[in-house]
């Protein structure tokens, strides 16, 4: 089965540094992709990682651990259009191809 | 040009009346996908297609009918919706179904519906 978890509400102050966590368990693996999501759009891409380790891209950075099936999104320097859903995905592979499966996504507030 | 656009922005329709929702990309992108979004919840996978052809269908009702007329294009024919189906629906492309690289999905910005 596929099973992703991540917290549902996190809140941080506007220049400060925020984690969100994101487990999985899935019956195959083939990378881990962040998103963001502003209420009411789509989402767009922020990072992915497909070995062990962190993988940083100026204000954000992601870390996945294979063994344990974790990853977390690093959000540097908060500012307010920081405030936004943040969609873990897994990437998967079947007879058909690529399967993305998402996680219920993490609601983040920034305050001033 | 990394940009996927989608027709209309906003539906509303009553549970008989038939409606398309269009998507369409110009990035060469060969595998395109449907996602249905429920308010505060992550999107969920409807339809994959790869080259032009129905590669993937997660148990989608029949009133929800996909067509890929050409590699540029996706529609969503709709159908006797019910008001549960009321949500965004989200297009996605990528470069191909079998990608062997960190290639992502990019999405379109949706089209929110409201089945009355």
């Amino acid at each position: 089965g596929q099973n992703i978890d991540q917290p549902t509400e996190m809140t941080a102050t506007e220049g400060a540094i925020v984690q969100i966590n994101c487990t999985y368990q899935t019956s195959g693996f083939n990378g881990l992709f962040w998103y963001q999501q502003h209420a009411g759009e789509a989402p767009t891409f922020l990072s992915y990682n497909v070995l062990d380790g962190l993988e940083e891209k100026g204000r954000f950075s992601s870390f996945l651990s294979r063994s344990k099936g974790y990853s977390y999104l690093l959000l540097k320097e908060l500012q307010m259009k920081d405030s936004a859903s943040y969609l873990c995905a897994v990437r998967d592979f079947d007879n058909y191809g690529q399967n993305f499966v998402f996680g219920p996504g993490t609601r983040l507030s920034v305050l001033p | 040009d990394t940009e996927v656009t989608q027709t209309p922005k906003h539906l509303v329709m009553g549970m008989t009346n038939k409606k398309s929702l269009k998507c369409e990309q110009h990035m060469g992108h060969r595998a395109m996908y449907w996602y249905k979004q429920k308010a505060k919840k992550p999107p969920e996978l409807m339809f994959v297609y790869s080259y032009e052809k129905l590669s993937i269908n997660e148990s989608v009702p029949s009133r929800f009918s996909p067509e890929c007329p050409n590699s540029s294009l996706l529609n969503l024919h709709l159908h006797a919706l019910q008001p549960e189906d009321s949500a965004l629906y989200l297009c996605a492309s990528s470069l191909q179904l079998h990608p062997t690289s960190s290639e992502t999905q990019y999405f379109g910005p949706g089209t929110r519906l409201l089945v009355l």
